[in-house]
């Protein structure tokens, strides 16, 4: 396809299990973007990957959170020991044009029970 | 201070007809980018239309237009002749390109609902 993608579309888990969400970027583009999405905070960046440089984590929210992002293509989002207000959409996007328009992908929707 | 603000929360407009959606910003970075972005039911945030701080026209993209004045930091969307499938989530975004931060900053969003 020509958009980004990402699995699960959905994901409820238990309070305290570890989660992985994976995205794949549009083909070519050097830059990937983690933002997270929810009722009480908005969007929020977490993570930012480009190309073979060390990631901007500065929006990470704690240690639980963590990325990859292996042969500059597929990335993936870990959450270990989730919490209920870890629960949002998890929007991931990717740039590769001058103007760094970021494209998104359809989500993945955390829920945490 | 907020770097994006939508004041907003909903709008409500009648089919053909056009609809201005407000968005401000706060940077003092002078060079930066700001976005619109769709995010209709589905949740996909789909993008719309790009101003530059430096470009010297509005932006125009079909039916979409911005209308960006920089003394007075806002970049609000037109949409002309507005359509059913226009109802959903608008938000303003930007990327500040001299601060170093890599990532867009967002407003909280205007829910638009077009009325047949």
């Amino acid at each position: 396809g020509a958009g980004v993608s990402q699995s699960p579309s959905n994901k409820v888990t238990e309070k305290g299990k570890d989660v992985e969400l994976r995205c794949d970027p549009i083909s070519g583009h050097t830059a990937l973007y983690w933002y997270r999405q929810s009722l009480g905070q908005g969007l929020e960046f977490l993570i930012y990957f480009q190309g073979n440089s060390a990631p901007d984590k500065s929006g990470l929210p704690s240690d639980r959170f963590s990325a990859e992002r292996t042969g500059g293509s597929v990335s993936t989002l870990t959450i270990q020991r989730t919490q209920q207000e870890d629960s949002a959409v998890y929007l991931c996007a990717s740039s590769g044009d001058p103007r760094d328009t970021q494209y998104f992908g359809p989500g993945t929707r955390l829920t945490v029970l | 201070a907020q770097k994006i603000t939508q004041t907003q929360p909903g709008m409500f407009v009648q089919e053909k007809e056009a609809v201005t959606l407000d968005c401000t910003y706060d940077t003092s970075d002078p060079s930066y980018g700001l976005f619109w972005y769709k995010q209709p039911s589905s949740g996909e945030m789909i993008f719309l239309i790009y101003q530059g701080s430096y470009d010297q026209q509005n932006a125009t993209e079909g039916r979409y237009s911005l209308n960006f004045q920089k003394a007075r930091k806002s970049a609000n969307l037109v949409i002309s002749a507005s359509q059913l499938g226009d109802s959903a989530m608008y938000f303003c975004a930007m990327r500040e390109r001299q601060t170093g931060a890599n990532n867009l900053f967002f407003g909280t969003g205007t829910r638009l609902t077009v009325i047949p």
